[in-house]
């Protein structure tokens, strides 16, 4: 079965550090466009990071130099370190796989999602 | 960078209805074009890709049109199990991957 799952997530205070992780089954993390993204309390979602299989990243700007997505092939397992953490980093963060077919990519495979907080 | 504009933000409907939102990119996105669907505290489900392109065990009463700025998603007769939110996104420009702001459909 393929499926992806979160963890890692928790409550932390601002400036504090985290790192999520998102474990893959049924299919392989390095072969394929990984990404984070969050969903803040009562708000709609924002891709976060991404990852493409030959190792290239990308950042949402709101998070550029204070995260980094990276994969460890042997485990099969995505991860987002977080730094510098605020308050508006306070979200579910879901990772999802993203895919492509004739150009068109979508993500079709998502977590559960993990919750961070940021709060003193 | 791409902004997505869907409308209205809520809608009223009940069990039977057609169903049908909006969503409007900032500029030309072809058919790049997705749609998600959430129910509360679950994760996203992709339903439509390429704007009009079904994902796999997706219901056929969901179904997706527009190329260009302008697209649609449309229920064609609502089942109570659809009451969820919807979120467009554009793949026209990646990795940006812009979400709309999302569209929930409640019980009228």
């Amino acid at each position: 079965e393929v499926q992806l799952v979160e963890s890692g997530g928790g409550l932390v205070q601002p400036g504090g550090s985290l790192r999520l992780s998102c474990a893959a089954s049924g299919f392989t993390v390095s072969s394929n466009y990984m990404t984070w993204v969050r969903q803040a309390p009562g708000k709609g979602l924002e891709r976060v990071s991404v990852i493409y299989s030959g190792g290239s990243t990308y950042y949402a700007d709101s998070v550029k130099g204070r995260f980094t997505i990276s994969r460890d092939n042997s485990k099969n397992t995505l991860y987002l370190q977080m730094n510098s953490l605020r308050a508006e980093d306070t979200a579910v963060y879901y990772c999802a796989r993203l895919s492509v077919s004739y150009g068109y990519y979508y993500m079709d495979v998502w977590g559960k999602g993990t919750t961070v907080t940021v709060s003193s | 960078d791409i902004q997505m504009t869907q409308s209205p933000s809520s809608l009223s409907a009940s069990v039977g209805d057609r169903v049908t939102i909006s969503c409007r990119a900032s500029q030309s996105i072809s058919s790049y074009l997705n749609w998600y669907q959430q129910k509360p505290g679950k994760a996203p489900k992709l339903l439509i890709y390429a704007a009009s392109s079904l994902q796999s065990e997706v219901p056929s009463r969901f179904s997706g049109r527009g190329s260009g700025t302008d697209f649609t998603l449309t229920i064609s007769t609502l089942q109570p199990e659809d009451f969820a939110t919807y979120y467009c996104q554009q793949s026209y420009s990646t990795p940006q991957l812009t979400f709309g702001g999302g569209t929930k459909v409640e019980i009228k």
